[in-house]
């Protein structure tokens, strides 16, 4: 199947600065691309789904001015949560999808907020 | 967004066919059936999909009843690597001009754990 990575895996930062999480598309160029979230023991939940070229959409709920999604390139979009605080702590993985086709998914950032 | 149900465990033996199941009473006619996959710690991995038709790959096998309320992931020898949790999902078809906010996006159920004994 397609590779989509993510980066960095794992990132530890203090309350009150912002992180940005990478997600590339490796061998194919992704029409659109997902972020989801995924707390302990609990399923994903998506977050937003953006489009090259526009303005994400966001799940109800999911604070845009919170989690900058910004979907540059065919091959690459970026989270930014800004402002991080305990709560945001989480494993947030991104996927990517080339029109109708199937959706792959990256390896997963795990978020740690002290 | 149309729902599925599956169990939240089941129990396999190392070298046995395991038949998963998923509800989808709800589901519309443009939606596909996806199945994924997720090992602690990593993204979900696909594992196969379908529209009406039965569907093999090398992972898997995966049945779709005649209404299409309900489908069966089948893997055919399970080993210990396929313990993991396995995510059915459906998935709106998306098209420009096709107004629905919903299409082409995956929305996860809780899955069913998986666990293979030796």
């Amino acid at each position: 199947g397609a590779v989509v990575s993510q980066h960095p895996s794992r990132v530890i930062c203090k309350s009150g600065t912002s992180v940005k999480i990478e997600c590339r598309s490796l061998d194919f160029q992704a029409t659109t691309m997902f972020w989801y979230r995924q707390f302990p023991k609990q399923s994903l939940m998506l977050m937003a789904t953006s489009n090259e070229g526009s303005k994400a959409t966001y799940e109800q709920g999911v604070e845009k001015d919170k989690f900058l999604i910004n979907h540059a390139s065919l091959t690459l979009s970026t989270l930014t949560v800004t402002s991080a605080h305990p709560e945001d702590s989480s494993f947030y993985i991104c996927s990517a999808r080339r029109q109708q086709e199937t959706q792959y998914f990256g390896p997963g950032t795990r978020l740690l907020v002290l | 967004d149309a729902k599925t149900t599956q169990p939240n465990s089941m129990e396999s033996n190392e070298e046995e066919p395991v038949h998963l199941p998923c509800n989808h009473s709800t589901i519309s006619g443009t939606d596909y059936i996806h199945w994924y996959r997720q090992l602690p710690s990593q993204g979900p991995e696909y594992v196969i999909h379908g529209l009406t038709s039965n569907v093999n790959n090398r992972m898997a096998s995966l049945a779709i009843a005649e209404d299409r309320k309900s489908s069966t992931l089948i893997l055919h020898r399970a080993t210990l690597r396929d313990a993991a949790v396995y995510y059915c999902i459906l998935r709106a078809l998306w098209s420009p001009g096709l107004h629905n906010t919903n299409a082409g996006k995956s929305t996860f159920g809780d899955g069913t754990t998986l666990t293979v004994k030796p």
